[in-house]
């Protein structure tokens, strides 16, 4: 399977505090995307960082890709209530898209 | 603009029927993809529809198919059901060449009995 692995499985941390969830897939990769899920409801689209790419910000989150370890990270900064959904990471490689296992997140109001 | 948009939103069947799930689009979007979520196997690819002709194939049996009509909406059909056909199927829309943002739509909650 090239579907990616995502650490940790699950996260709950206090409103304010930083998130890291990590990926590591399998394959080489023309770029790698991070979505949102909340309970039961389609993805959202969160950031994109091309194969090229290190690191990349996007309001608080900043997304790592190191392709040398076939790894990225998401960070979300000074987190909220809100924030607490499944966290996917997705690879593009040439037009197929494969999605890691996600990471729930809860923010603790 | 309007968003992807699926239907029906939850269906119950039982074993051995068959089921259709539609996809619309956003307007202007070609290509659309189809996949299956459920808790054990995560987000699983299907297929993907780009143009009217499948592009491509997950690895899934050949009881789910898909297709895609001029206007870009999509179905997907699954026959003779199974209790592990269970899941919520998700339909993405991807935009224009250098887009690769995939857009999500609600999803159809399937519940096989």
């Amino acid at each position: 399977s090239q579907q990616g692995e995502e650490d940790p499985q699950a996260l709950s941390i206090q409103e304010g505090e930083n998130a890291t969830m990590n990926c590591s897939y399998k394959t080489s990769i023309n770029n790698l995307q991070w979505y949102r899920q909340n309970s039961g409801r389609g993805l959202v689209h969160l950031i994109l960082i091309r194969s090229n790419e290190r690191e990349k910000h996007s309001g608080r989150l900043r997304v790592t890709l190191d392709t040398s370890k076939k790894s990225s990270s998401l960070l979300i900064t000074a987190s909220r209530a809100a924030d607490t959904a499944s966290y996917f990471c997705a690879t593009l490689t040439g037009n197929q898209f494969y999605f890691g296992t996600g990471t729930s997140l809860t923010v603790i109001p | 603009k309007a968003g992807v948009t699926q239907t029906p939103r939850y269906l119950i069947k039982t074993r051995g029927q068959q089921v259709t799930l539609s996809c619309s689009p956003i307007s202007g979007h070609r290509s659309v993809s189809w996949y299956q979520q459920t808790p054990g196997q995560g987000l699983q690819f299907l297929f993907e529809y780009f143009s009217e002709t499948q592009r491509n194939k997950g690895n899934f049996p050949g009881r789910f198919s898909g297709r895609q009509f001029s206007n870009s909406r999509s179905e997907m059909n699954v026959s003779t059901l199974e209790l592990g056909d269970s899941a919520l199927y998700l339909c993405a829309s991807t935009g224009t060449e250098g887009s690769n943002e995939q857009f999500f739509g609600p999803g159809t909650r399937l519940t096989v009995l």
